[in-house]
């Protein structure tokens, strides 16, 4: 079945660094685009980043453009978000979630918080 | 990137119809049929539910159907049931290759 474990998360002061990774299993991990999207506290969903199947395509939301970036390593089946120059409104939950043909999450990891506070 | 427009909230009895709403742009979802719908309990991650404007992925309840027009989605829920009560967001593909997200409907199963 398929699976995304998300890992990473903490708590990191405002212009810190985080790196957040999500394990893929259960699926062809290379066949697939993949996103991150976050959740505030108590917020709505917020799209962060996408990425194609060989990594050649990415896009970012304008909140994380220039800070954060988006890799995968297919021989390792996962995931990767650097998050630098971290602020306050960045702390949020942290999901990966798989890109089915039309675009959409159609499976989602349990997700990871990270805090940014001083 | 502006978020698209959902109702704070809505409410039904079970057994009732509802149709929540998801408002764009031309350049989001009157522009591409790439419009989603997410259900999401608290504490919980989202769970797809309409992919494609109306296409149901395999294991989802044909209670919930989609619909498009224009610059507006819809997600029909029917039979409402104690279980359906939850946060809905809609997302959409953009022109700038990017997806934008609805800011959420709470439903409240009276």
């Amino acid at each position: 079945q398929v699976q995304l474990v998300e890992s990473g998360g903490g708590l990191v002061k405002p212009g810190g660094s985080l790196r957040l990774s999500c394990a893929a299993s259960g699926f062809s991990f290379s066949d697939f685009y993949m996103t991150w999207i976050r959740q505030a506290p108590g917020k709505g969903l917020e799209w962060v980043s996408y990425i194609s199947q060989t990594g050649s395509t990415m896009s970012y939301s304008d909140s994380v453009k220039g800070r954060f970036t988006i890799s995968r390593d297919n021989a390792k089946n996962s995931l990767y978000l650097q998050m630098n120059s971290l602020r306050a409104d960045d702390t949020a939950v942290y999901y990966c979630a798989r890109k089915n043909t039309w675009g959409s999450g159609d499976y989602w990891g349990q997700g990871t918080l990270a805090t940014v506070s001083s | 990137q502006s978020a698209l427009t959902q109702p704070a909230s809505v409410s039904g009895s079970p057994g009732q119809s509802i149709t929540l709403s998801c408002t764009g742009t031309t350049s989001d979802v009157g522009a591409y049929n790439h419009v989603s719908w997410y259900q999401q309990h608290p504490g919980k991650a989202p769970k797809l539910l309409i992919y494609g404007v109306n296409e149901r992925p395999s294991g989802v309840s044909n209670r919930f159907s989609g619909s498009k027009s224009g610059n507006t989605a819809s997600l029909t829920i029917s039979g409402l049931q104690a279980e359906d009560e939850a946060d809905y967001y809609c997302s959409s593909y953009t022109i700038s290759s990017t997806w934008v997200f609805g800011g959420g409907t709470k439903l409240t199963v009276l």
